[in-house]
């Protein structure tokens, strides 16, 4: 079974610049994930998708993020624009409902670095 | 709101010690409990779990309880190895919140 694809693993950009990231989901699982990792610490949810409604963004800037998930599979998070505060791994998770007990399935990761 | 402490690293061993890494939450209800791994240059990934109080989550030689008592979930290992060099990451759901509260990670480096 394919785990949780995201492109592209690494990104360098300049700020004021626009970027995106994608991520395909684990096929069928209707809950997917957006967390932010800085260096050194723990990721934290910017957004929460079950099946293509967004059900829990209290956490995204909404200011310079945006995020989107058509036909409830993939997502695409983009920044516009991009600061130098926002260099850290973005990640995508899956699980197959809303977690609780559930687990959700990370994938590798999209390095931003913004100059 | 909910939060999750874990012991601060960098942690180093030679291989075949014991290990712990303490892992101590706040969280309202009764909480679901996770450790995460993070190899290097890869995603993470679920190394063990527990839903209820006692009970005990284990995978590839790793164990942890459930401590209500003491709000805690420490992972022991009993022989470590080289290749279980990684960033540990400790983590909670708790009921009205359905993401991950996570820890901000012990990096376990192991000595041949």
């Amino acid at each position: 079974e394919a785990g949780v694809v995201q492109s592209p693993r690494y990104k360098i950009i300049e700020k004021k610049q626009p970027v995106a990231f994608w991520c395909n989901p684990i096929s069928g699982h209707n809950t997917l994930y957006w967390y932010l990792q800085n260096l050194g610490q723990g990721p934290e949810l910017l957004i929460r998708y079950e099946n293509e409604e967004a059900v829990d963004d209290s956490q995204l800037p909404k200011d310079r993020f945006s995020a989107e998930r058509l036909k409830g599979v993939d997502s695409t998070l983009k920044i516009q624009p991009a600061e130098l505060g926002d260099s850290a791994v973005y990640l995508c998770a899956s699980s197959l409902n809303p977690a609780g007990k559930e687990t959700q399935y990370f994938g590798p990761g999209t390095r931003l670095l913004v100059l | 709101g909910d939060s999750v402490t874990q012991m601060e690293g960098p942690v180093t061993l030679s291989e075949e010690a014991f290990l712990t890494i303490n892992c101590t939450y706040t969280a309202t209800g009764y909480p679901s409990l996770f450790w995460y791994v993070q190899y290097p240059g890869e995603g993470l990934q679920l190394l063990l779990k527990a839903t209820k109080a006692d009970d005990k989550g284990s995978n590839k030689g790793f164990e942890a309880t459930y401590r209500k008592e003491t709000t805690s979930f420490h992972l022991e290992k009993g022989s470590v190895q080289v290749s279980d060099s990684a960033v540990y990451f400790c983590a909670l759901t708790s009921g009205s919140a359905r993401q991950l509260t996570f820890g901000s990670g012990t990096q376990l480096t192991v000595l041949p």
